[in-house]
């Protein structure tokens, strides 16, 4: 059984464009993440939520909006959709916020942006 | 400075080597740390934990030295499907991850 899986895997899509990344984890976690690799492989943390509540928000563009139902699903919406959106995108859960946890990614969503 | 830098490589070796490489940290506070492999177009996934006192695990060992800050990796006996990207990783809330090393174990 996938512990943390993430939909779609492949999403190609034009500029301007809005789309959404699923992610679920069935681990009985109480911390999601979402993390952006880009071309040069650098991975980046973008949000985590704990028990649905944001608890860390980086440097990124307002066009990109988290959303957590519940402790077991983090998705996340981007709109207007540009050129250096183009990355893969991880989805990740812990048990903890914090530092001694090991954290568990799911096999990214590959979103190429024309 | 960045928070944690490591040599992007790649490392070319052939199989059977003994291969070492290291991450360095600006975080002088940081007391432990992760190693993180990722396979190519795959998800990072844990290696090992390094504490104070290193870690071993079959042919991996991993060291931390708090005075030069840095964290090492050794891997002994090299095989092909140790080919990936060792990325280090300071604990803490975030997780900020080093952009990687590349190995190549060739036959």
């Amino acid at each position: 059984d996938t512990a943390v899986s993430q939909t779609p895997k492949y999403l190609v899509t034009q500029m301007g464009n809005d789309k959404s990344i699923k992610c679920e984890q069935n681990l009985g976690h109480d911390t999601m993440y979402w993390y952006k690799q880009d071309s040069k492989k650098f991975l980046k943390i973008m949000f985590s939520y704990n028990n649905k509540e944001l608890i860390i928000n980086e440097t990124v563009p307002n066009r990109f909006s988290p959303k957590s139902p519940d402790k077991a699903h983090l998705n996340l919406h981007i709109n207007s959709l540009e050129l250096g959106d183009s990355a893969v995108y991880f989805c990740a859960s812990s048990r903890r916020p914090n530092s001694g946890n090991t954290i568990y990614f799911g096999e990214g969503s590959w979103l190429t942006v024309v | 400075r960045k928070e944690v830098e490591q040599d992007p490589g790649p490392f070319n070796v052939p199989e059977g080597a003994t291969v070492a490489f290291n991450c360095t940290y600006s975080n002088s506070a940081s007391q432990s740390f992760f190693w993180y492999r990722q396979d190519c177009r795959k998800e990072p996934k844990l290696l090992m934990s390094v504490y104070s006192s290193g870690n071993e695990d079959g042919r991996f060992t991993a060291q931390l030295n708090r005075a030069s800050q840095y964290i090492s990796l050794l891997i002994r006996d090299s095989k092909l499907s140790d080919s990936a990207t060792y990325l280090c990783v300071p604990r803490g809330n975030k997780l900020v991850f080093g952009a990687g090393t590349i190995l190549r174990v060739k036959s």
